[in-house]
């Protein structure tokens, strides 16, 4: 079965400083996608960033950005220059199957403090 | 674009009754909407997989003639709880993929939440 471990249910930053998320998965699966979602606290599941698992160079997207370790099956986001909107339980979630089915892992609590 | 809801958002029950969630992909068509379950503070568990005019395929362990799932239309997918317990009170939120393609991105909507007296 597929797994996904999320292993910081806590993490707290001040505003405009530099954060990362640690997400560790597994699969049998050679072509897939992941991805992490926000879910602040209206619990609207938002899309964050997502990777193809056959590309290498790491996604990015203004101030959030991956570092994809495909062989270490390693995913973790980074959210630079954070702030107080960043709050929210931030889900990573690999791809599964042709239809992309979603293993979520259990979640990282992110706290942004002024 | 790509927005999603639900109906209603938020809804108690019976014990014994049974209550209908609605899921519409409201400006774009999807083949395939997911159903999934989140308790305070916890994850998402996915609950299954609708498809489009097909039956739904429901993860281990979830009871298919208690979840009834119906996806008659690109646009609209049921969940009926059925003889709703206690225990069924839960957020359930749904998405949906675009049949126009995309790196199996789903959309979500905002969730329900169903709690049963």
């Amino acid at each position: 079965a597929q797994t996904v471990t999320q292993s910081q249910p806590e993490m707290s930053v001040q505003e405009a400083e530099t954060v990362t998320l640690s997400c560790t998965y597994d699969t049998s699966e050679n072509n897939y996608y992941l991805f992490w979602y926000k879910q602040p606290p209206s619990r609207q599941m938002i899309l964050v960033i997502r990777q193809e698992a056959y590309k290498q160079q790491n996604a990015t997207e203004n101030r959030f950005s991956v570092n994809f370790q495909k062989a270490a099956k390693s995913f973790s986001l980074k959210i630079s220059d954070s702030q107080l909107g960043d709050t929210a339980m931030y889900f990573c979630a690999p791809g599964r199957g042709s239809q992309g089915n979603l293993i979520f892992g259990k979640g990282t609590k992110l706290s942004v403090k002024p | 674009g790509a927005v999603v809801s639900q109906h209603p958002s938020w809804v108690i029950c019976k014990s014994g009754t049974s209550v209908k969630i609605e899921c519409r992909s409201l400006d774009f068509q999807a083949t395939t909407m997911f159903w999934y379950r989140q308790f305070p503070k916890q994850s998402l568990m996915l609950m299954a997989t609708s498809n489009e005019g097909s039956k739904a395929t429901y993860e281990q362990g979830v009871e298919k003639d208690k979840f009834l799932i119906n996806h008659a239309s690109l646009t609209l997918s049921t969940l009926t709880v059925t003889s709703a317990h206690p225990e069924d009170s839960s957020f359930y939120i749904c998405s949906a993929r675009d049949i126009a393609g995309g790196p199996l991105e789903q959309y979500f909507g905002p969730g329900t939440r169903l709690t049963v007296t």
